[in-house]
């Protein structure tokens, strides 16, 4: 059985730091692109950033660029998102999300997700 | 403007259809893209129900129902997600989702409301 098991979250104030990570297990991780996709709280979602199988291409959405480093250990099945310099507005759920592009690429379908981790960020 | 539009609510009887649109902005055509369209129920992650760009270029997901499809409406720019034969548990949020620029953008969402 695929999981993507989501940790991390928490209540932080705004201006600090905060390291997501995401435990992949039920099938070959490095074979895959992987996601992070954010909720705020009786929103919509917003894909946040991707990453392919060996690291060697990662994107991020505008509204993260340059405070949000995404990373993966294939060793470890494991997936991070390191957040810098937070806001309110980045309070959600951040989602953990296996891409089905062929070859490790990403750019296609979000096929499996996990739970989830709550970020709260406010004084 | 933003890149994809759903309306934010849609109602229908069980047993009937309902089509969901996704439009896409003016200047973005529909007929280059992809379109994803995603389940969300209440206290649940999205869960991927098929993508479509053409006839020839579909899929559904995997244990998705027959009764999920894709089209399009080159007329109106839009991606359509039709779910025929309505049931209560179809009741949730839809999502679509395209590539753009190297970067996945979601619509706003649409709530479908079965009553």
């Amino acid at each position: 059985e695929i999981q993507l098991v989501e940790s991390g979250g928490g209540l932080v104030q705004p201006g600090m730091s905060l390291r997501l990570s995401c435990a992949a297990s039920g099938f070959i991780f490095d074979n895959y692109g992987m996601h992070w996709v954010r909720q705020a709280p009786g929103k919509g979602l917003e894909w946040v950033s991707g990453i392919n199988w060996n690291s060697g291409k990662m994107a991020y959405a505008d509204s993260v660029k340059g405070r949000i480093t995404m990373s993966r250990d294939n060793a470890k099945k494991s997936l991070y998102l390191q957040i810098n310099s937070l806001r309110p507005e980045d309070s959600g759920l951040y989602y953990c999300t296996k891409d089905t592009h062929d070859y490790g690429d990403y750019g296609d379908a979000f096929d499996m997700w996990g739970q989830g981790t709550m970020v709260t960020v406010s004084s | 403007q933003a890149v994809l539009t759903q309306p934010a609510s849609l109602s229908a009887s069980p047993g009937a259809s309902a089509s969901l649109t996704c439009t896409l902005r003016s200047g973005i055509n529909v007929g280059a893209y992809r379109i994803y369209w995603y389940q969300q129920k209440p206290g649940s992650p999205p869960q991927y129900l098929l993508k479509y760009k053409s006839d020839s270029d579909n899929q559904l997901g995997s244990g998705v129902p027959s009764r999920f499809s894709g089209s399009k409406d080159a007329s109106a720019n839009a991606g359509i997600l039709l779910i025929s034969g309505l049931q209560s548990e179809d009741e949730a949020d839809y999502y679509c989702m395209i590539w753009h620029n190297s970067a996945s953008v979601f619509g706003g969402g649409t709530k479908l409301t079965v009553l």
